[in-house]
């Protein structure tokens, strides 16, 4: 399996901070990598697809990019609705594995 | 508007099989989308059980594979999980979800989802 290495595992940030995760691929994926928002009790929601694409209706203040098998998602502005757990999958092989997620608090 | 949702047994005894449903609306199951179930530990992570096309090809996580069947029933658009010889282990929340599509591609990860259930495993 390809294992994701989401870091860090929780960060602490103010409104209007700029906050970036990371999820490192133990192998080649493409461009094959979602970032998904999850608040508690809730359903993952989709952010971010295929690296770097910003899925219609989410907010321009977040991003996603590539290096290799390095992805990155910032968030640039943070407002206070941004404080959820994020985390990363790869869908380039089977079985699509998550990272281990990224807890952003208040500060 | 898309719709999902879950339906089954929130309480499953030891060495049972679980059993879910996916409810979809708003949307053709038998478009090129993904039909995908994904669980959630309670206070753990994600993790990717399978997914199936509406044609029937699936791919299962391979830590499943021999007690996980997915199938889909077009006639009354929902799919389905079932999961044998459950553990303790498999208690979770099961997602269901349909795979993203943007300008006619694809993708496998999920860009609607159900709300949500939890099953328990317990006697």
């Amino acid at each position: 399996d390809i294992q994701m290495t989401q870091s860090p595992s929780s960060v602490s940030a103010s409104v209007g901070d700029r906050v970036t995760i990371t999820c490192r691929a133990s192998q080649g994926i493409n461009s094959y990598l979602a970032w998904y928002q999850q608040k508690p009790g809730k359903a993952p929601n989709l952010l971010i697809y295929a690296a770097s694409y910003l899925r219609n209706g989410v907010p321009s203040r977040f991003s996603g990019s590539r290096s290799g098998t390095d992805f990155t998602l910032t968030i640039s502005g943070l407002q206070s609705e941004d404080f959820a757990t994020y985390f990363c999958q790869q869908t380039n092989t089977s079985p699509y594995t998550f990272g281990q997620g990224t807890k952003l608090e208040i500060k | 508007q898309v719709q999902l949702q879950e339906s089954g047994p929130g309480l499953v005894k030891p060495s049972e099989t679980l059993s879910l449903t996916c409810g979809v609306s708003g949307v053709s199951i038998s478009g090129g989308h993904w039909w995908i179930w994904v669980r959630q530990p309670p206070g753990k992570g994600l993790e990717w059980i399978g997914q199936i096309y509406h044609s029937g090809m699936s791919n299962y996580n391979p830590s499943l594979e021999s007690r996980v069947t997915m199938s889909v029933d077009k006639s009354k658009s929902q799919f389905s999980l079932t999961l044998t010889s459950v553990t303790a282990a498999d208690t979770a929340v099961y997602f269901c979800a349909r795979g993203y599509s943007s300008r006619g591609t694809y993708f496998s990860c999920g860009g609607d989802w159900g709300q949500g259930i939890l099953v328990t495993v317990s006697s």
